[in-house]
């Protein structure tokens, strides 16, 4: 069981925007800046959103992300084919004094 | 540009121990640490560990101390993992990623490709 929780599945139509959630609790996400990591099938993670709503330079503007309270999300706009991927939340966690994921959401492109 | 190239797939026995390494180029490799992280056949990411490549300091995750070893070697830029008495729920995927830094807080950053570890009989 992963300790942040994430939908396992998101699906949308190219255009559309979606959003993914991912639920922690006061030791994580309450207290610590969130992460979001796409991974495309067969390849490594790749850091999407640093800091709950930054991106690193090259991420499209279509992605953003949020946080509130335990909670965070990640939102995607004008949905794209190539978006079809896996998302993984993180956040430091205090308590285990480690990093900690989510599950993973896997979206389809309808 | 940043990258971290890991070592080729291993296939290791029950009891095991493997060793897996990841060779930075493009940055200063003292300057950044490295953190480990695996993923098992379908599922989600976990960390397993930390070093600074500056100090060699270590940081394990509990599910992992007393079978982990994170080490470095400054005059080749490369970490290395070694994870000891394998099991098959040994068998994943092993990244290693560096650490990216902002005002002082750092992160999983950027990825090596992964390693691939499979434990069988």
């Amino acid at each position: 069981q992963s300790v942040l929780t994430q939908p396992p599945s998101a699906s949308g139509t190219p255009g559309q925007r979606v959003t993914i959630s991912c639920s922690g609790s006061s030791s994580n996400i309450g207290s610590n800046f969130v992460y979001w990591y796409q991974q495309l099938p067969g390849t490594a993670p790749k850091l999407l959103i640093y800091r709950n709503n930054q991106r690193p330079s090259g991420v499209p503007d279509r992605f953003s992300g949020s946080k509130s309270g335990t909670s965070a999300s990640l939102a995607i706009s004008g949905l794209r084919s190539e978006d079809e991927a896996d998302y993984y939340c993180a956040a430091w966690d205090d308590r285990l004094s480690g990093w900690v994921f989510g599950g993973g959401t896997k979206l389809t492109v309808l | 540009q940043v990258q971290l190239v890991q070592s080729g797939a291993e296939v290791k026995k029950p009891g095991a121990s493997v060793k897996v390494s990841c060779k930075a180029s493009g940055y200063t490799f003292t300057s950044y640490g490295i953190n480990w992280v695996r993923q098992a056949p379908g599922q989600g990411l976990e960390w397993m560990g930390w070093i600074s490549a500056y100090t060699g300091n270590t940081d394990y995750a509990q599910k992992f101390q007393g079978r982990v070893t994170m080490t470095t070697a400054t005059s080749t830029s490369t970490v290395y993992m070694e994870l000891g008495s394998l099991g098959s729920d040994d068998t994943a995927v092993y990244y290693c990623a560096r650490d990216d830094c902002t005002n002082h807080i750092c992160y999983p950053g950027v990825w090596g490709q992964g390693t691939t570890v499979i434990v069988s009989s």
